[in-house]
């Protein structure tokens, strides 16, 4: 069965500062990778997904995650930190393809200190 | 373009009362899927439909609980008797058919059961 671990619930970063959350998966086929960010009373919005396609993948507002199967890692990183980024990142995996359900990490909250 | 329409926002009723979720998928998205919210337990699969037909409702919790998809555009979840147990963010969300399509959510509803 697929399962995602999010290392830290709680990250704090300076503004301007490298944003690094971590996650790993655990899944016995190829995985559908997915990180959606969560602001306060919203639902989630997709900020990435990995297709295989490239093992850097580029989603939106600067953020990327790089898929390493070696150590079944998908790790999301942003350059320099803006205020605005702050909100609860969660990384999932689906069963088969994206159209089957996600399991959740337990999710990462950022904070962006001025 | 409209996204995953949920309603109500908020929900406040006492326990043994019956509650209803709604939720509108995108046009031309063929999955719908419900998920809950809490603290404790995250984000987690309650059931999900493809073309309108429930695929897997393991995640439902007891009897209490029932969803129902009449028609490409609508779904809904009811709670019957509620519970305290039962406050959680319910979040809606569809994806169209193909590999790797990502999940829509809508805003979600807040349910409190006092």
């Amino acid at each position: 069965a697929q399962s995602v671990t999010q290392l830290g619930s709680h990250v704090s970063v300076s503004e301007g500062a490298l944003v690094l959350l971590r996650c790993n998966y655990s899944s016995s086929v190829p995985p559908y990778l997915f990180w959606y960010v969560q602001y306060p009373n919203q639902g989630l919005q997709l900020l990435l997904k990995y297709t295989s396609a490239a093992t850097l993948v580029k989603g939106i507002n600067g953020f990327e995650a790089e898929f390493k199967k070696s150590e079944t890692s998908f790790h999301l990183t942003k350059p320099s930190a803006h205020m605005s980024d702050a909100a609860e990142y969660f990384c999932a995996v689906s069963r088969i393809s994206g159209n089957t359900p996600l399991v959740f990490g337990k999710g990462t909250r950022l904070s962006v200190i001025a | 373009d409209a996204g995953v329409i949920q309603s109500p926002r908020h929900e406040v009723t006492e326990m043994g009362q019956e509650v209803t979720l709604r939720c509108k998928p995108i046009s031309g998205h063929d999955y719908l899927f419900w998920y809950r919210q809490t603290m404790m337990r995250g984000l987690e699969l309650l059931i999900y439909f493809n073309n309108n037909v429930p695929i897997d409702d393991s995640g439902m919790p007891e009897d209490r609980f029932s969803a129902k998809m009449p028609n490409a555009s609508f779904s809904t979840l009811k709670i019957q008797p509620s519970e305290p147990r039962d406050s959680a963010v319910y979040f809606c969300a569809s994806s169209p058919t193909g590999s790797n399509q990502p999940q829509h959510f809508g805003d979600g509803t807040r349910l409190s059961i006092l």
